[in-house]
This record gives structure tokens, C-alpha cells and sequence, in this order.
């Protein structure tokens, strides 16, 4: 069956620029969940999705960062003026009501120049 | 905030030795989740532990949640080069053990020479 899906799988631009990254959810998943790995490091979280509001942004670093969920399927991140510190893979994960397990896309890797 | 703490950081071991991580949290736990990233792969979902004191098997895996809920195992028996990866424990964010997003310790990176 489908999984988490992101695109891009690989994202290069310059700095200052503007980017989308998107995640397909698995289909009939409530929750998504944007979080951003660095090299070396466990994923960090990002923001949670409950349906199509966003249940927790706390993660979200700066105002630079947004995200949206409008029908309550497909995400997209948005990184407005990119710095070379926002250099990252970024994952999208997924989970049902009736469980707590975390499904994750294949990530998107984004690098700034 | 919370806090996920990971040793060791990297572990090499000979294939067919046993290994083990650890994890220990700042705050109380309502449950803890363990993932396996392979290189160059995403988390993968292993197991999630909730009840105090809880042990739970997977073949070879052995997973343990400490009494007080703050801590946590997972021990591999006789290693194979299939278990290379990086082992990752996770708790909820908001404490209830809800669909809310996860703390991911570091990890402990796993290399086994043949």
C-alpha cells in the first residue's frame, strides 16, 4: 500500500529564497508532523497537524517557517528567506486515531546555498 | 522543556555480539517509542512501551521501560549486519501519550564489523 510520501526528495536553492516542500499523508490519517533531521542528530519536531488546524507549532523555529494543511490531507511546509542554517532533511510522518505509531516519508534533503 | 538523552552515541560491535542503548528522559513518560533508521533511510517504527516496568520482545530485541517511566532499553541478542542502523527513542511532547509530536533523543549509532 502507499506510504508518506514528500516532494521533492531533493530541494537546492540560495539563500534568501523561497521554498515549498510538500507530504502526502498515508490516506485516512488524521495526524501529520513535520519534523527537520540534521546530520548526526534524531529528527526535531517541527509542527503536528490534527485534521487540518495545527494542533502544536512549537517547534516551528522562527516566522520564517509555515505550514498548512488546508483539507486535511496534504501538508506544505514553507520556508520564506532561507538561510544556510535551514540545510536539513525534512520529514513528514503520519499516524491514525486509533494507534500512536509514526509513519515517515523518505524525506525531503533541502540545502541552501 | 523535555529532554531525551541517548548513550552511547556510537557502538561497535563484532557480528554475533549482544548490544545495547539506553535512554533516559527529563520528564515522566506516559509512553515511550523506539525507531530504527537505516543509513541513508527514514525512522521506522519498532515498538512502544507504556506501562511501568514494562519488557517486550521482538526476536532478538528486548525492550524495557523503567519503573519510574523515565528510562529505557533496548538490548539486541547476537547481532546480524541487518541490525546496522541508528536506534532513536522518542516521547510525546505533551505528555498525555497522545497523537501529539515526538522528542527524538540523538541516537545511538550502531556499526558491526563482520
Amino acid at each position: 500500500g502507499a506510504g508518506v510520501s514528500q516532494t521533492p526528495s531533493n530541494k537546492v536553492t540560495e539563500k534568501g529564497k523561497y521554498v515549498e516542500l510538500r507530504c502526502d499523508p498515508i490516506s485516512g490519517h488524521t495526524a501529520l508532523y513535520w519534523y527537520r533531521q540534521s546530520l548526526g542528530q534524531g529528527p526535531e519536531f517541527l509542527i503536528y497537524f490534527q485534521g487540518t488546524g495545527a494542533a502544536d507549532d512549537s517547534g516551528l523555529p522562527n516566522d520564517r517557517f509555515f505550514a498548512v494543511r488546508p483539507e486535511g490531507s496534504v501538508s506544505t511546509l514553507k520556508i520564506q528567506r532561507t538561510e544556510r542554517g535551514d540545510s536539513a532533511v525534512y520529514l513528514c510522518a503520519s499516524s491514525s486515531a486509533l494507534a500512536n505509531e509514526q509513519f515517515f516519508g523518505p524525506g525531503t534533503r533541502l540545502t541552501v546555498l | 522543556g523535555q529532554q531525551v538523552m541517548q548513550i552511547p552515541q556510537y557502538q561497535h560491535v563484532q557480528e554475533g555480539e549482544d548490544f545495547t542503548t539506553y535512554c533516559n528522559s527529563s520528564t515522566t513518560l506516559s509512553n515511550i517509542q523506539w525507531y530504527k533508521q537505516r543509513p541513508g533511510g527514514h525512522p521506522v517504527f519498532l515498538i512502544q512501551l507504556v506501562k511501568s516496568g514494562e519488557v517486550k520482545k521482538q526476536k532478538r530485541l528486548t525492550f524495557q521501560f523503567g519503573e519510574a517511566k523515565k528510562n529505557s532499553s533496548l538490548h539486541i541478542t547476537a547481532t546480524q549486519t541487518t541490525d546496522v542502523g541508528t536506534y532513536f527513542c522518542a516521547g510525546h511532547r505533551g505528555g498525555g501519550g497522545g497523537a501529539d509530536g515526538l522528542t527524538f533523543g540523538k541516537g545511538t549509532h550502531l556499526i558491526i564489523q563482520p
